[in-house]
């Protein structure tokens, strides 16, 4: 069984740029949750993706968007980068039944 | 929202002790509640989940549920220092299959 994978593992770019992550869900898992875990924080729910629609978006401006394909791989996307948006992008999959939510390994994302 | 409410820490215990993590949240109709450990530059790892009142029990992990007053724990028992991480509180997201997660306890294990 392969687990969430995510690229890439790190990133650094320049404030107004964009930028787009990326996330395999683990097999089975046809839901894909995004979180922001910025330093000294819990991680925080930007959107949730199921069946290739949003289910559900935290409290993130427009500005954060994203897609899922038919293989159930997500794409976060990121508009005009603020140095706030420095942090740990967390992609997690899980079951249509569960709760549960299963990381990948994450993406580093630096904004100078 | 939810809130769920963690001391940041950290905690520090020796090895061999019993470490006791806390949690507290705002919404009385949570129904389940997750504990993950996250070392550092790692990505969080769910170790257990509970939904009923009372104890349940993995290996040297206890959870405790005490929906009365809106309290859960989480005991480890004979702390290793590979226990040495930090340890986030997660109650379900607004009826989505998503997670509002607390800001996470450091827990330090002393050999």
């Amino acid at each position: 069984e392969t687990g969430v994978t995510q690229s890439p593992t790190h990133l650094i770019k320049t404030r107004g740029q964009q930028v787009t992550l990326r996330c395999s869900s683990q097999s089975g898992h046809n839901t894909v949750s995004w979180y922001q875990q910025a330093l000294g924080q819990g991680p925080q729910f930007i959107f949730q993706y199921y069946r290739e629609e949003e289910n559900g978006r935290g409290n993130f401006p427009p500005r954060f968007s994203g897609l899922q394909f038919p293989n159930y791989s997500s794409e976060l996307n990121v508009n005009a980068l603020e140095l706030d948006d420095s942090a740990l992008y967390l992609c997690a999959s899980s079951s249509p039944q569960g709760n549960e939510q299963f990381f990948g390994p994450g993406t580093r994302l630096t904004v100078l | 929202q939810k809130e769920v409410e963690q001391n940041s820490g950290p905690l520090s215990v020796p090895e061999g002790a019993i470490a006791s993590l806390n949690c507290t949240y705002s919404d009385r109709g949570s129904q389940s509640f997750f504990w993950y450990r996250q070392y550092s530059g790692k990505s969080p790892e769910l170790i257990m989940f509970i939904y009923s009142n009372g104890d349940k029990e993995d290996g040297r992990f206890t959870a405790q549920l005490n929906k009365a007053s809106q309290y859960v724990s989480l005991l480890i028992r004979d702390s290793q220092p590979s226990d040495s991480a930090t340890y986030l509180c997660a109650v379900p997201f607004s009826g989505y299959s998503t997670l509002t997660f607390g800001k996470g306890t450091m827990l330090l294990v002393s050999p």
